[in-house]
């Protein structure tokens, strides 16, 4: 059965460097799903930051694209998100999470628990 | 980027009641609309997949449809583990997005 588990500091500072791994177990990141990261904060919902394939092709939201890079280890079955010049404004619980798709659809059916990251001082 | 209007953004019914939350999409989306279910400090679950297929293991008193710019999310007999909150989200088109939400509690 796989599962998503999200990492990383639950404290980042003001114009830092927000990171956060999402390791996959019981199954491969070499397949054929779509690997994505969603926050949820009180102010703004439900938010899509992105998403990575495992050969490295990204999407990302064009309001974070210029802050933000996803990665894939293929090594470690598992998948990052950095995000430069952090503000309050991305404090939020920041999930993992992994796509099923067909030609007709497309949703996310696994995610992980998620975890709470502050921006703050 | 194509906005998800949810209706009502919270409601309160009693077990047994029937549901129904609305979503519109401000352009069409044919029906690359996804239905969520969340609860406290959980991650959020699919219900419904393309505006009206029950993802599996789902209680078939969960219903979608919809298509175009207009879904509709009604549950029926509702049950004390309904109480939740229900997302919409499309993935007709980048940036993904989602609705504000919807709040089912007990009246």
């Amino acid at each position: 059965q796989v599962q998503l588990q999200e990492s990383g500091p639950g404290l980042v500072k003001p114009s830092g460097t927000l990171s956060l791994t999402c390791a996959v177990s019981g199954g491969s990141i070499s397949v054929s799903n779509w690997w994505n990261w969603v926050r949820q904060s009180p102010g703004k919902g439900l938010e899509w930051i992105g998403e990575i394939y495992h050969s490295g092709s990204t999407n990302y939201n064009p309001s974070l694209k210029s802050r933000l890079t996803m990665s894939v280890d293929k090594s470690k079955n598992q998948f990052s998100l950095k995000l430069t010049s952090v503000t309050a404004a991305d404090t939020a619980v920041y999930y993992c999470a992994r796509v099923l798709s067909s030609s007709t659809s497309s949703y996310w059916d696994l995610w992980g628990q998620g975890t709470l990251v502050t921006v703050s001082s | 980027d194509i906005q998800m209007t949810q209706s009502p953004s919270s409601l309160s019914a009693s077990v047994g009641d029937r549901v129904t939350i609305t979503c519109r999409a401000s352009q069409t989306i044919d029906t690359y609309l996804n239905w969520y279910q969340q609860k406290p400090g959980k991650a959020p679950k699919v219900l419904i997949y393309a505006a009206s297929t029950l993802q599996s293991g789902v209680p078939s008193r969960f219903v979608g449809s919809g298509s175009g710019t207009d879904f509709t999310l009604t549950i029926n007999n509702l049950q004390p583990e309904d109480f939740a909150t229900y997302y919409c989200q499309q993935n007709y088109a980048f940036p993904f997005t989602f609705g504000r939400g919807t709040k089912v509690d007990i009246k």
